[in-house]
């Protein structure tokens, strides 16, 4: 049973460029959350997909954005990358049908914006 | 003030010793807690959810005060493998099923020899 997979593991992107995130939810899973977790702190929630829609967003500007495919899979776009985008990302995914607070992470995209 | 907040430490302490965290939350509406571990430069894991009545997970106490909005985790017989930094979380709507879980910045343990 194959957990959450997020590729790719790392990527650096300069200011300015546009990086495009994916994320592979747990087998059984339909709901994607995506987090960015800043050196020393902890993950910040950026938004929610359910049914190919974005369900609920954090505190983050337009230049996130996402998708959610049929098959459950999410991207996570980031336009105009700041230094401050530097952090790793953060994908985790559950199933609607069951407490939505037991969320499963993947092991994460490590970005550095130069 | 932030919505969960937790002293981020270091905590630096012997093998062998008992270690506590506390955690604070603002939203009182909040329902569900669970504290979470992270190895460095891995993902969060769940370690344990927090029950009004307490709960025990071998050397894992944790433990929920409602009235004053605080959450616990006990670590008993600390063991090398427990140094990691472990993360506050505290869902605010459990029963929507569009959850957002709110993370607090994590405490760090590291257990020395």
């Amino acid at each position: 049973d194959a957990g959450v997979t997020q590729s790719p593991t790392h990527l650096i992107k300069t200011r300015g460029q546009q990086v495009t995130l994916r994320c592979s939810p747990k087998s059984g899973h339909d709901t994607v959350s995506w987090y960015q977790q800043a050196l020393g702190q902890g993950p910040q929630f950026i938004f929610q997909y359910y049914e190919e829609e974005e369900r609920q967003r954090g505190n983050f500007p337009d230049r996130f954005s996402g998708h959610q495919f049929p098959n459950y899979s999410s991207e996570l776009n980031v336009n105009a990358l700041l230094l401050g985008d530097s952090a790793l990302y953060l994908c985790a995914s559950s199933w609607a049908g069951g407490p939505g607070d037991t969320q499963y992470f993947g092991p994460g995209t490590r970005l550095t914006v130069l | 003030r932030k919505e969960v907040e937790q002293d981020p430490g270091p905590f630096n302490v012997p093998e062998g010793a008992t270690v506590a965290f506390n955690c604070t939350y603002s939203n009182s509406a909040s329902q569900s807690f669970f504290w979470y571990r992270q190895d460095c430069r891995k993902e969060p894991k769940l370690l344990m959810s927090v029950y009004s009545s307490g709960n025990e997970d071998g050397r894992f106490t944790a433990q929920l005060n409602r009235a004053s909005q605080y959450i616990s985790l006990l670590i008993r017989d600390s063991k090398l493998s427990d140094s990691a930094t472990y993360l506050c979380v505290v869902n605010p709507t459990p029963y929507s099923s569009a959850s957002k879980i709110i993370f607090g910045s994590g405490t760090r343990l590291s257990i020395r020899p």
